[in-house]
């Protein structure tokens, strides 16, 4: 079966410290891969997305992201977070050959960002 | 690029009405729109897969006669979530997918989603 491991539900920060959440994938098949952000009360955006290429993404909001096939792991990483950066992560897979494009989220990771 | 539009943003209604949510991507055509529910401090749970033109394709425990799902034209898709009762009362957020052709790379664009309260 297909699965998206997030590992932390919670990730508390200092504000200019580097943070990565982890997230991890099972699949037989090749996949696209996403993680979104959430604010509060609001819906998803898109951070960044690996769909093919270079496994080193980098998206927007000074985030980035390295796909490992071999550890099936799709971890995402900023060096230096903000307060602003509060939020709900999630990460999300998509399978190629999928049924029309099904996302599978995992169930998310609260970064806080302390001052 | 890629905005999607999701209205009403709250709504609180009473039980037993009924009440219709959209969603419309305002800069691209959507062959597909997907409908999530996401519970207080949940992940997201696909309710259904709405393509233009055809019936949804329910997920396996949502109720197709109390979630009904229009997906008119290529930019427009509805959930109307009828006999609403205090239990529907959810996060509901819908999502938008670029028109599939050669290449096409399965990215979905989401709506800032709508808060349904159910007295």
């Amino acid at each position: 079966a297909q699965s998206v491991t997030q590992l932390d539900s919670q990730v508390p920060v200092f504000e200019e410290a580097p943070v990565e959440l982890r997230c991890n994938y099972s699949s037989s098949v090749s996949v696209y891969l996403f993680w979104y952000v959430q604010y509060p009360n609001q819906g998803l955006q898109l951070l960044l997305k690996y769909l093919s290429g270079s496994t080193l993404v980098k998206g927007i909001n000074g985030f980035e992201a390295e796909f490992n096939k071999s550890q099936t792991s799709f971890h995402l990483r900023k060096p230096s977070v903000h307060i602003s950066d509060t939020a709900e992560y999630f990460c999300a897979v998509s399978f190629y050959g999928g049924s029309q494009g099904n996302l599978i989220f995992g169930k998310g990771t609260k970064l806080s960002v302390k001052p | 690029g890629a905005v999607v539009s999701q209205h009403p943003s709250w709504v609180i209604c009473k039980s037993g009405t009924s009440v219709k949510i959209e969603c419309r991507s305002l800069d691209f055509q959507a062959t597909t729109m997907f409908w999530y529910r996401q519970f207080p401090k949940q992940s997201l749970m696909l309710m259904a897969t709405s393509n233009e033109g055809s019936k949804a394709t329910y997920e396996q425990g949502v109720e197709k006669d109390k979630f009904l799902i229009n997906h008119a034209s290529l930019t427009l898709s509805t959930l109307t979530v009828t006999s609403a009762h205090p239990e529907d009362s959810s996060f509901y957020i819908c999502s938008a997918m670029v028109a599939g052709g050669p290449g096409a790379k399965n990215i979905q664009y989401f709506g800032a989603g709508t808060r349904l309260s159910v007295l």
